[in-house]
């Protein structure tokens, strides 16, 4: 069965790039990973979706090596306003789960 | 762009209450979704929709029920409340099959005494 697992918490300083990690060991070749981002008091939103490779887009950067066991969401340049919680999902169509992450507190201090 | 309305954003019921969590979005999208949200345990599904009349359950669905009578409309039942289902309830909608790409409503807080 497909499962994910991101650190609990990050702390980071403004300017910074910060790298957040999701290890997704198991995941069907035709499965995506797709990250959330959550503020308090406010439902998760999107940020950004891939497959395979490198994904970019004006928020952030997704990084999926060859063997998909894992993925890297890049936030360049970050400032105290990127303070949230940060959710990866994988769809296992395979398993017909929806499996998000428990999320990674980032803290981005000044 | 698509919004997710919750009809309520903070809610306080009694221990055996039966309570109603509603959930309309706008973007005529096929799939819903409701999930708690706990510290430590993220965001767990309890149900989802794929079609009007149609639920599937999830990971958590004991002591919850669902209805879509509606396309537009989700309601998440809780037969009779508990003081372990205190949490943070959040609806989403995806278009169909990109399950993957879902737009959340803004949650439901409700204590549960």
């Amino acid at each position: 069965l497909a499962k994910t697992t991101q650190p609990i918490s990050m702390d980071s300083y403004e300017g910074q790039e910060v790298n957040i990690t999701c290890s997704h060991n198991n995941i069907a070749t035709n499965d995506y990973i797709t990250w959330y981002q959550q503020f308090p008091s406010q439902g998760p939103r999107f940020i950004i979706q891939g497959y395979k490779t490198k994904v970019t887009n004006e928020v952030a950067s997704l990084f999926i090596p060859a063997d998909r066991k894992s993925s890297t969401l890049s936030l360049p340049r970050v400032s105290l306003s990127d303070t949230a919680v940060y959710y990866c999902l994988v769809v296992s169509n395979r398993d017909d789960k929806i499996i998000f992450g428990k999320g990674t507190r980032l803290h981005i201090l000044p | 762009d698509v919004k997710v309305t919750q009809s309520s954003r903070y809610l306080v019921k009694r221990t055996g209450e039966k309570v109603f969590l509603e959930c309309v979005q706008d973007m005529d999208h096929e799939n819903m979704f409701w999930y708690r949200q706990d510290p430590g345990l993220g965001l767990r599904l309890i149900y989802f929709s794929y079609d009007v009349k149609m639920k599937e359950k999830g990971d958590i669905p004991e002591g919850y029920s669902v209805s879509r009578e509606k396309k537009e409309r989700f309601s998440l039942i809780l037969e009779s409340a508990s003081t372990n289902q205190t949490s943070m309830y959040l609806c989403a909608s995806s278009l169909s099959p990109k399950r993957e790409t879902q737009y959340f409503g803004p949650g439901t807080r409700l204590l549960v005494l």
